[in-house]
């Protein structure tokens, strides 16, 4: 399985653009790269999924480069309510989410 | 409808118990998911079931028993669990194509507590 490392936590503020990379220099030809979002005592909710350049959706903007060894998630104007954990993951084994430590969103006003 | 419901919401059961966890969806997908997390941690997955087969067992201990009776439920049977099992259970489904896999639906989760 291909290995991701993102930021343990990001803070922001509302209105603000906020952006998590994630690396994953191991990441196989036929994985996909795919983001969760997690608020607490709740089941992981899908945010988006690509495999090359930029995937946008009426959530967020997903950004990968060519050589795919990173992703970045955009979330655009950021209000209180997103502040949640968002997880990177990769895909290498047939329905397998191996789902990394995540990184904690804080949003303030 | 894209909610997949879970049942119950909280339960909490002595190391002699048996009980059953009760996940069900209405999308038509045909493979399901079992997951544990304990606190502050990422979920971890336990079973795959595709098209009511059993396809992936993660190595989980035999007091934890799953069953697909239909392509819509998902049930997990404990028995004689232990105090560390205790967790957030959390069911999901999705299609089950290569990419369609890593778009999961989650449930709410179960609260279990073991005492």
């Amino acid at each position: 399985l291909a290995k991701t490392t993102q930021p343990i936590s990001m803070d922001s503020y509302e209105g603000q653009e906020v952006n998590i990379t994630c690396s994953h220099n191991n990441i196989a030809t036929n994985d996909y790269i795919t983001w969760y979002q997690q608020f607490p005592s709740q089941g992981p909710r899908f945010i988006i999924q690509g495999y090359k350049t930029k995937v946008t959706n009426e959530v967020a903007s997903l950004f990968i480069p060519a050589d795919r060894k990173s992703s970045t998630l955009s979330l655009p104007r950021v209000s209180l309510s997103d502040t949640a954990v968002y997880y990177c993951l990769v895909g290498d084994i047939f329905y397998k989410l191996s789902f990394g430590a995540g990184t904690t969103v804080t949003v303030r006003a | 409808d894209t909610e997949v419901t879970q049942t119950p919401k909280h339960l909490v059961m002595g190391m002699t118990n048996k009980k059953s966890l009760k996940c069900e969806q209405h999308m038509g997908h045909r493979a399901m998911y079992w997951y544990k997390q304990k606190a502050k941690k990422p979920p971890e997955l336990m079973f795959v079931y595709s098209y009511e087969k059993l396809s992936i067992n993660e190595s989980v201990p035999s007091r934890f028993s799953p069953e697909c009776p239909n392509s819509s439920l998902l049930n997990l049977h404990l028995h004689a669990l232990q105090p560390e099992d205790s967790a957030l259970y959390l069911c999901a489904s999705s299609q089950p194509t290569r990419g369609s896999s890593y778009e999961q639906y989650f449930g709410p989760g179960t609260r279990l507590t073991v005492t």
